[in-house]
């Protein structure tokens, strides 16, 4: 059985940056994109950006700026970094996995396990 | 970037009614769209992958179709532990991979 699980900084102030880290237990590291996804309170889910075992990484460009995504693969973990945060970061963030592969029928997967989810609050 | 849209954005239905809800891309996507359901307080599932190939272990009860710019999510029989949000979202191997807004699913 495939966890994720992810800990990190709760409460941050204005231009301090946030750090969060997943740890995968279970299954290949190889095989995926490991990836970063945020929730406002009451709000949607907004893509963060993702990372390869090797390293390679995407990352949505509307936060390209000011995020970092990078990879542990000796500890199977990865981590989230986002730079001089406001409070319009504040919102539930989320590690999840994306196969590097497709089904047997050739098409993409999508997000099939997800961390518990960590709550970062940017207040003064 | 493509943009994902859903409608509605909430909606209301009695106990085995059929629930329909869609969603739009702006470009086409072939069916690289995945469907994922989050209960409240809870994390997001993954439902429907491919527009519509069932997830191991959902529910028979859900369904999707649809390809490149227009898609569809029926629950064919709602049941009082469906209530929760669906997003849609594009998963071809173009990021970003953009969710729609959200539906909102509860019982009437």
């Amino acid at each position: 059985q495939v966890q994720l699980q992810q800990w990190g900084a709760g409460l941050l102030k204005p231009s301090e940056t946030l750090s969060l880290t997943c740890a995968v237990y279970g299954g290949s590291f190889s095989a995926y994109y490991w990836t970063w996804i945020r929730q406002p309170p009451g709000e949607g889910l907004e893509w963060i950006g993702e990372i390869l075992h090797s390293g390679s990484t995407n990352y949505n460009p509307s936060l390209q700026s000011r995020v970092s995504v990078s990879v542990d693969p000796s500890k199977n973990q990865f981590s989230l970094r986002l730079a001089s945060v406001t409070a319009a970061d504040t919102a539930f963030y989320y590690c999840a996995r994306r196969p590097n592969y497709y089904d047997s029928s050739g098409y993409p997967i999508g997000f099939d396990i997800w961390g518990q989810g960590t709550m970062v609050t940017v207040s003064s | 970037d493509i943009q994902m849209t859903q409608s509605p954005s909430s909606l209301s239905a009695s106990v085995g009614d059929r629930v329909t809800i869609t969603c739009r891309a702006s470009q086409g996507i072939s069916n690289y769209l995945a469907w994922y359901q989050q209960k409240p307080g809870k994390v997001p599932k993954l439902l429907i992958y491919a527009a519509s190939t069932l997830q191991s272990g959902v529910s028979s009860r859900f369904s999707g179709s649809g390809s490149g710019t227009d898609f569809t999510l029926t629950i064919s029989r709602l049941q009082p532990e469906d209530v929760a949000t669906y997003y849609c979202q594009k998963c071809d191997s173009a990021p970003p991979y953009t969710f729609g807004q959200g539906t909102k699913v509860d019982i009437k």
